[in-house]
Order: structure tokens, then sequence, then C-alpha cells
């Protein structure tokens, strides 16, 4: 499969925990984004990277989110002191740079449930 | 902030009718708008864009029209099926690195 994938893609954590995730994007691109799907809502952007280089990051995000791009191919998303409400879907997606806007490859995303 | 309204949340159409969403957005410097569906269970996949340049795109049965002086973009499908349904979720981009996202529209198609 040539596609996004993402790691685990079920994680069950009681509250208080530390979680961790994984993105692979597709290996020619160099933009990937993390976004955060609860039940009946579109996806809700978290953050970007390109290269390694992470450009942007949702006010939304508190500190105990952390998003790393080391060498500018898989990412990894880590939530510290987990609580309830962090309960979601989290979808990773990539895409090439260039001149115009160029379609996002979704991942199947990691469903995180916090007991 | 940057908002994407769309509606209607819930749409039940027969097969082979029409199908409409509709969504409006808030930042006047948006210039890309995607489209994406998503089946139960499985990720967003992209069906469909258009560039502030366009008004009207079209692909086989899907179209989406774009008014950018009302900030307003809709989704066509024609003679729906109903492998259709899923939930759709338009989306805005300004060019830079955010795509804002609608909450959705579930459509049931009935056979």
């Amino acid at each position: 499969d040539t596609g996004v994938s993402q790691n685990p893609r079920h994680k069950i954590t009681k509250r208080g925990q530390n979680v961790t995730f994984r993105c692979d994007p597709i290996s020619e691109h160099n933009r990937l984004y993390w976004y955060r799907q609860t039940l009946g809502q579109g996806p809700e952007f978290l953050t970007y990277f390109q290269n390694e280089a992470q450009l942007e990051k949702s006010r939304l995000l508190s500190d105990r989110f952390s998003a790393e791009r080391p060498k500018g191919s898989f990412s990894t998303l880590e939530i510290q002191r987990t609580e309830q409400g962090d309960s979601a879907m989290y979808l990773c997606a990539s895409s090439l740079r260039g001149p115009s806007y160029n379609e996002q490859f979704f991942g199947p995303g990691t469903r995180l449930t916090v007991l | 902030g940057e908002n994407v309204e769309q509606h209607p949340s819930t749409l039940s159409v027969q097969e082979g009718d029409s199908a409409v969403i509709k969504c409006t957005y808030s930042d006047s410097a948006s210039n890309y708008f995607p489209w994406y569906k998503q089946e139960l269970g499985k990720r967003p996949q992209l069906i469909i864009d258009i560039r502030s340049n366009v008004g009207e795109k079209k692909d086989q049965r899907i179209a989406v029209t774009l008014n950018k002086t009302a900030k307003h973009f809709s989704l066509h499908i024609t003679e729906t099926q109903p492998e259709d349904s899923a939930v759709y979720f338009c989306a805005s981009n300004t060019g830079g690195f955010k795509t804002i996202f609608g909450a959705g529209t579930r459509l049931f198609v009935k056979a």
C-alpha cells in the first residue's frame, strides 16, 4: 500500500497517560498535516509540516500536544496527560508542495479513547 | 476567525434524484475549495475541487459551483446512486497551509 499509513489504528488509554501516534506519508510528499475529527464533525486542523519544519500550529492545540517530523519523512503526534476530551479520531494527511494547492491524501486515522 | 458553514446536515434522496449541498465561507482570502467524501469507517477522499478563478467545474455526475461575491459554493450530484451514500465535507483554503472543513452532510440515497 503506497498511501498514507497511521499507527496504531486504535488506542485506548487511561486519563493522565501519554500517547504517541505515528504517520507515514506518501513517500514523495513533503507536506504533512495532522487533524482531529470528532463524531459528526469535519476534520479540525491541528498542525502542519513542510519537510521537517513545523510551520503552523492551531491555537486550539494545547501545550499537552506536540508533533515532530525529525527527518522530513514520518511524523509523530504526542499527547501528554490525556483527558477524556482528547477522545477523537486523529487523522494525518500529506500532499506535494507546488504552485497550486495540491490534494491532501488522508490516512486511515488513529482512534483514541481516553477512559 | 475562519469558518465554513455547511447545509444541510442530513440529506435523503431517492435513487436517481439530484442532491445539492451548500457551503459558505467567511475568509474573503479563501481561494481553493475542495470537497471530500467519507464513507463509514474510512478516510476522507477528495472527489472534486475548485479554485477561485473558476465559477463552475464538472466531473461526470458531480459538479461544483462557486460564487465569490456571496462566498458560497455548492456540490451537485446528479443521478444519485446508493453508493453515493456517505458524509460529504466542504472545505476552504486561503492558499496557506490551513484547510477549514465544514461540519459535513450525511447523504442517504434510497434505492
